[in-house]
């Protein structure tokens, strides 16, 4: 099972948007309603951001959110922040009855 | 406050064997599969295989297939990994996190360090 393809790195500017894709194939992203994204700060273990594509966790700010197109999914951080600096994980469960990560997107707030 | 609490970081050397665990609290542990994670150092993260320690039901990513044997301990809330000879190529930061709902993990454990090296 191939990682799902994500941009290396994305910057923005504070209060700006900025979007991450990740794109699979028709047996994972495409296939199932069940990608996840996970930001992860520095020596910090992963936090849960989105699931089942656009659904936030309680807690998580509504400054991000998540959309599916085919077998593209992507996370739109909006009102950019200093502390959304980190790195991001897309996920997607797979017609193998498992679970494929993205390769990560480090997101830089300039 | 559910929580998942992994055991300390680790230094062994290449074919020793390794046992790392992790304990959950604050929910029903038979009810929710435990999935384990590896991200080695500075790159991103690779999912291992998984485990529903109510019926202790396995299921192994290809790419660590053989590799490892995850496991698990009802009794006491703990889910395990665990390597029969280790590589120095083992080394990296290993996650256990719970699988919440379909296939989101939350939360996810703080993380154990192995570094295999002679």
């Amino acid at each position: 099972q191939s990682a799902l393809t994500q941009p290396a790195s994305v910057s923005g500017s504070p209060g700006q948007s900025i979007t991450i894709s990740c794109t699979g194939t028709s047996s994972d992203v495409g296939g199932y309603n069940y990608v996840s994204w996970y930001q992860q700060h520095p020596g910090k273990a992963p936090k849960l951001m989105i699931y089942d594509v656009s659904n936030r966790p309680s807690g998580v700010s509504n400054r991000f959110s998540g959309s599916k197109s085919g077998n593209t999914a992507s996370l739109t951080i909006s009102g950019l922040q200093a502390e959304d600096e980190a790195d991001y994980y897309c996920s997607s469960y797979t017609s193998s009855s498992s679970l494929v990560f993205g390769g990560g997107t480090k997101l830089t707030v300039l | 406050e559910v929580q998942l609490v992994q055991s300390g970081a680790e230094v062994k050397k290449p074919g020793e064997s390794l046992k790392i665990s992790c304990k959950g609290s604050g929910y029903s542990f038979t009810s929710y599969w435990i999935g384990w994670v590896r991200q080695m150092p500075g790159k991103g993260l690779e999912w291992m295989g998984i485990i529903y320690p109510g019926d202790s039901d396995t299921r192994y990513s290809p790419s660590f297939q053989g590799q490892v044997t995850i496991s698990a301990d009802k009794s006491i809330s703990t889910a395990y990994l665990q390597w029969s000879s280790l590589k120095a190529s083992d080394t990296a930061m290993y996650y256990c996190a719970r699988r919440k709902g379909e296939w989101e993990l939350f939360p996810w454990g703080q993380g154990t360090l192995v570094t295999v090296s002679s």
